[in-house]
């Protein structure tokens, strides 16, 4: 049971390119999300899906995209980096029932030059 | 709108000092959720307890309590007889029943623990 895992755990990227990071989660959990986290701003949630086919946007979803098609993966793609976008990334996945603790993935730090 | 805040940025305790972290949040709905999450300085995210808006009781988990106030919208995290493996970000987080799924975390509180 690997619980909620991603890649990269690191990359560089130059301004105007585009990645896809990667989440999954072994758990069969119907929800995941996608946070950034920023020095003194905490988590801040991008996109979050709440099943297979389904997904809406968080507070910061400009120049992120996502879909889920199954239940395991959620990526993350970054459409044309930007500065702005240098973050640590997390992904985090819960059951829909009981209130929404997350487990959350090992984070990817991402630097755009 | 829901808003949690962590007025405290960072605290410095020395070990074995009992320290207490605040959490206070805004909503308009009568259910939610309130989080504690730990962040040591290996990077990671961990659930440390969840309280339903409907469960006032304070907890109590080995050296962790929490004390959750519907009157003063307050969810405050005492860590006793601290240690230095106690050092971490705190995070306070809600999720409110207009938006469950939008969980909102509070910018966290850095605690270090001074052997």
């Amino acid at each position: 049971n690997a619980g909620v895992t991603q890649t990269p755990k690191f990359q560089v990227l130059k301004t105007g390119q585009s990645m896809t990071l990667q989440c999954a989660q072994d758990m069969n959990h119907e929800y995941m999300s996608w946070y950034r986290q920023d020095p003194g701003m905490g988590l801040r949630l991008i996109h979050y899906s709440v099943g297979a086919g389904i997904t809406d946007q968080g507070e910061v979803p400009n120049g992120y995209n996502v879909s889920r098609s199954t239940t395991e993966d959620f990526p993350l793609r970054l459409l044309s980096a930007a500065p702005s976008q240098t973050s640590v990334y997390f992904c985090a996945s819960s059951t829909l029932v009981g209130g929404y603790e997350q487990y959350f993935g090992p984070g990817t730090r991402l630097t755009v030059t | 709108a829901q808003k949690v805040t962590q007025a405290q940025t960072e605290i410095s305790v020395v070990e074995k000092e009992d320290v207490t972290l605040d959490c206070v949040y805004e909503t308009r709905d009568t259910t939610y959720y309130l989080f504690w999450y730990k962040q040591p300085p290996s990077g990671e995210l961990v659930f440390l307890i969840r309280r339903n808006s409907f469960d006032e009781q304070n907890e109590i988990s080995g050296r962790y309590s929490w004390n959750f106030q519907k009157s003063t919208s307050s969810f405050n995290f005492t860590i006793t007889a601290s240690q230095v493996v106690d050092s971490a970000v705190y995070f306070c987080a809600l999720s409110a029943k207009q938006g469950y799924q939008k969980v909102t975390f509070g910018t966290g509180t850095k605690l270090q623990v001074i052997p």
